[in-house]
């Protein structure tokens, strides 16, 4: 079965800082999806980012990145010039890529970031 | 709708009583998920809906929880006899096929059982 591991309860970081959020994960998969999410107060799950694990090159999507480990089985969310509104729970995910699998999303404890003005 | 809809956003029962919880989906979107996130801990999944069968209900707890989708768009997560374990948020998803990796969440139904 698989297991997403994120190691930091809570996080801080100041206004315009960069930040990374740590999150491990086990699988005997080769071919899979990572997934960040945020859940603010109004607990609606964002999609943050998501990376395949066939690809190499690290996924980007304005301030957030990741830093993708495949072999190391890691996979960090780096915020840069954080901001207020990044204030929230985030949370990594991990979802088989496999036909015929029920594709559902396996998460992690959640890491609560805050951010300082 | 322009978005996954749950109903109600809370929800306050006794010990013992039954409840449902809605969730509408968007619109044309075949796969539903219903997740249970307790309170410090991630979403887990429960039940896996793709049109108006259910697919994979392998993470419902007991037989005291069911899950229905008859017409492959709103569906009720039904509960019974609750127990005070049963508080917590409960997360509807959608995404528009089986395979597509994007699913859109909804805000959630807070239970609290008293």
């Amino acid at each position: 079965a698989q297991t997403v591991t994120q190691s930091q309860p809570e996080m801080s970081v100041q206004e315009a800082e960069t930040v990374t959020l740590s999150c491990t994960y086990d699988t005997s998969e080769s071919d899979y999806y990572l997934f960040w999410y945020k859940q603010p107060p109004s607990r609606q799950m964002i999609l943050v980012i998501r990376q395949e694990a066939y690809k190499q090159q690290n996924a980007t999507e304005n301030r957030f990145s990741v830093n993708f480990q495949k072999a190391a089985k890691s996979f960090s969310l780096k915020i840069s010039d954080s901001q207020l509104g990044d204030a929230a729970m985030y949370f990594c995910a991990y979802r088989s890529a496999y036909g015929g699998a029920t594709n559902k999303l396996i998460f992690g404890t959640g890491t609560l970031l805050a951010v300082q003005p | 709708g322009a978005g996954v809809s749950q109903t109600p956003s809370n929800k306050v029962t006794e010990k013992g009583k039954y409840v449902e919880l809605r969730c509408d989906p968007i619109s044309g979107h075949t796969a539903l998920y219903w997740y249970r996130q307790s309170l410090g801990q991630g979403p887990e999944f429960l039940i896996y809906f793709q049109g108006t069968g259910a697919a994979d209900d392998s993470g419902l707890p007991n037989d005291r929880f069911f899950a229905v989708r008859p017409e492959g768009s709103v569906s009720t997560l039904k509960i019974q006899r609750t127990e005070r374990g049963d508080s917590a948020v409960y997360l509807c998803a959608s995404s528009l096929s089986q395979g597509n990796t994007e699913a859109f969440f909804g805000q959630g139904t807070r239970l609290t059982v008293v």
